[in-house]
């Protein structure tokens, strides 16, 4: 894989459905795994960075997990609330620093 | 303690001309990143400048140029500018440089090239 790429692109749940999307990413020179949640009109907000192997961040009802020898991130929402309607991006950091982002997921959660 | 800030928040331009779009990044960062982003795609980055160097570029034109000044203010020049120039561009500052950092992100500066 040579660029991030998110799935699905979007997402309509019901309210207290709970829900998860993937990003890929390059696995070989991997350095951090970045997701944020961007809002229609604000700026994206940072969710989560993760660097090693196995791990998994919590904040409130949202939660992901790493895996970077395979290259992948999962974010979960439990309990989805129509605040939780966003676009969801993922961004990696490879050597060198450079930062590569997602599409994003665009999740509607509907009440 | 006050958020990224970028001026001006929309701008209206013809081909060929060029502009330039500031950030001004939270008291303290000393780095600040600028991306683009347009319909359907992600966002796309663009460079990275971190004590007034830059650390890291995209891949976009030499159109594109940017600067950092010593207070870490960030500018970005687009010379000769195209339709597809049009765009939101993003700034995002963080105390660092590098992947590890958390990046705080401005409103964005809309520019749409007529």
């Amino acid at each position: 894989i040579l660029n991030v790429e998110q799935s699905p692109q979007s997402l309509h749940v019901q309210e207290g459905d709970s829900t998860n999307f993937t990003c890929s990413f390059p696995s070989s020179n991997f350095y951090a795994l970045h997701w944020y949640r961007w809002e229609t009109a604000k700026s994206p907000e940072a969710l989560f960075v993760m660097t090693l192997n196995g791990d998994e961040k919590k904040k409130g009802r949202i939660s992901a997990t790493l895996n970077t020898k395979e290259g992948y991130s999962y974010l979960y929402i439990k309990g989805s609330q129509p605040e939780d309607s966003a676009t969801y991006l993922c961004a990696s950091n490879t050597g060198g620093f450079k930062t590569i982002f997602g599409a994003g997921t665009r999740l509607f959660v509907k009440a | 303690k006050a958020g990224v800030t970028q001026t001006p928040r929309y701008l209206i331009k013809t081909r060929g001309q060029q502009v330039t779009l500031s950030c001004s990044p939270i008291s303290g960062h000393r780095s600040v990143s600028w991306y683009q982003q347009t319909p359907g795609q992600g966002l796309q980055f663009l460079f990275e400048y971190f004590s007034e160097t830059q650390r890291n570029k995209g891949n976009f034109p030499g159109r594109f140029s940017g600067r950092q000044f010593s207070n870490s203010r960030s500018e970005m020049n687009v010379s000769t500018l195209e339709l597809g120039d049009s765009a939101l561009y993003l700034c995002a500052s963080s105390f660092l440089a590098g992947g590890v950092n958390e990046q705080f992100f401005g409103p964005g500066t809309r520019l749409t090239v007529l």
